[in-house]
C-alpha cells in the first residue's frame, strides 16, 4: 500500500491564483481530512469527509473548497489563493468504524502565497 | 470553547534519560486523547491514544497518563534515544471523531 499520497509537496502562488492540492489514499479508509500547520502550531482541521459525496467543514474552512467523489480522493482547493493561507497542509485517512484516533497523515504540501 | 494546549514548547534530555511532556485540556466531554511525533518535513505519526475512562495506558517505552481531575496529560519516554528527537502533539479526540491539536513540544535529545 502507499497510503496517503499528497502533491505536490511544494507550491509557490501568488495572491489571487487558484490551485488544487491532491489526496489520495488506497486503505479503502471512509474518512478523509485535510488539516492546515502553521508554524511552531498544532494542525488545525479545515474539511473533512466521511465518505464519497459527504463532505462537512472543519474548524478553518474559509478560503477553501473540497469535493469527494470517490473513496480514494480527497482534493483541496484554493479559489483564490491569499498570503494568510502559506502553511503547510496534510491530508490524513481512517476508517470509520475503527479507533478514530488513528489516522494516517500524508507527507504534506508545503504552500507559499506571495 | 475546546482547547488543549502544552506547558512548554521545548524540552532537552540527555539520551538514556526519561522524557515527561505535559498537556492540558479544557474540553471534558472528550472520547479520547492522543499523542503524535511529528519529525521535521513529515506528517504526525501517531504513537498511543488512551480513552476518557482510563487513567494510564502504556506502550513500547511509552506511556500516557490522563489525569481528569486537573484535565492534564502526559506522555513519558523511557530511556530516550536520539531517534525520539522531535515535536510531539497531544490532540483531543471529539465525539464527531474531529482532532484538536495541542501547539506542540520539542524534544530534544543530547547524545
Amino acid at each position: 500500500n502507499a497510503g496517503v499520497t499528497q502533491t505536490p509537496k511544494f507550491q509557490v502562488l501568488k495572491t489571487g491564483q487558484s490551485m488544487t492540492l491532491q489526496c489520495a489514499q488506497d486503505m479503502n479508509h471512509e474518512y478523509m481530512s485535510w488539516y492546515r500547520q502553521d508554524p511552531g502550531m498544532g494542525l488545525r482541521l479545515i474539511h473533512y469527509s466521511v465518505g464519497a459525496g459527504i463532505t462537512d467543514q472543519g474548524e478553518v474552512p474559509n478560503g477553501y473548497n473540497v469535493s469527494r467523489s470517490t473513496t480514494e480522493d480527497f482534493p483541496l482547493r484554493l479559489l483564490s489563493a491569499a498570503p494568510s493561507q502559506t502553511s503547510v497542509y496534510f491530508c490524513a485517512s481512517s476508517y470509520l468504524s475503527g479507533n478514530p484516533a488513528e489516522q494516517y497523515f500524508g507527507p504534506g504540501t508545503r504552500l507559499t502565497v506571495t | 470553547g475546546e482547547s488543549v494546549g502544552l506547558h512548554l514548547p521545548t524540552l532537552s534530555v540527555q539520551e538514556g534519560d526519561n522524557s515527561i511532556i505535559n498537556c492540558a485540556y479544557s474540553n471534558s466531554a472528550s472520547d479520547y486523547f492522543i499523542w503524535y511525533k511529528q519529525e521535521s518535513g513529515k506528517g504526525p505519526q501517531f504513537i498511543i491514544d488512551i480513552r476518557s475512562n482510563m487513567d494510564k495506558r502504556q506502550g513500547q517505552r511509552v506511556t500516557v497518563l490522563l489525569n481528569k481531575t486537573v484535565k492534564h496529560l502526559s506522555l513519558q519516554i523511557a530511556a530516550t534515544q536520539p531517534g525520539d528527537s522531535a515535536v510531539y502533539f497531544c490532540a483531543d479526540v471529539t465525539r464527531g471523531g474531529k482532532l484538536i491539536f495541542g501547539q506542540g513540544t520539542e524534544l530534544s535529545v543530547k547524545p
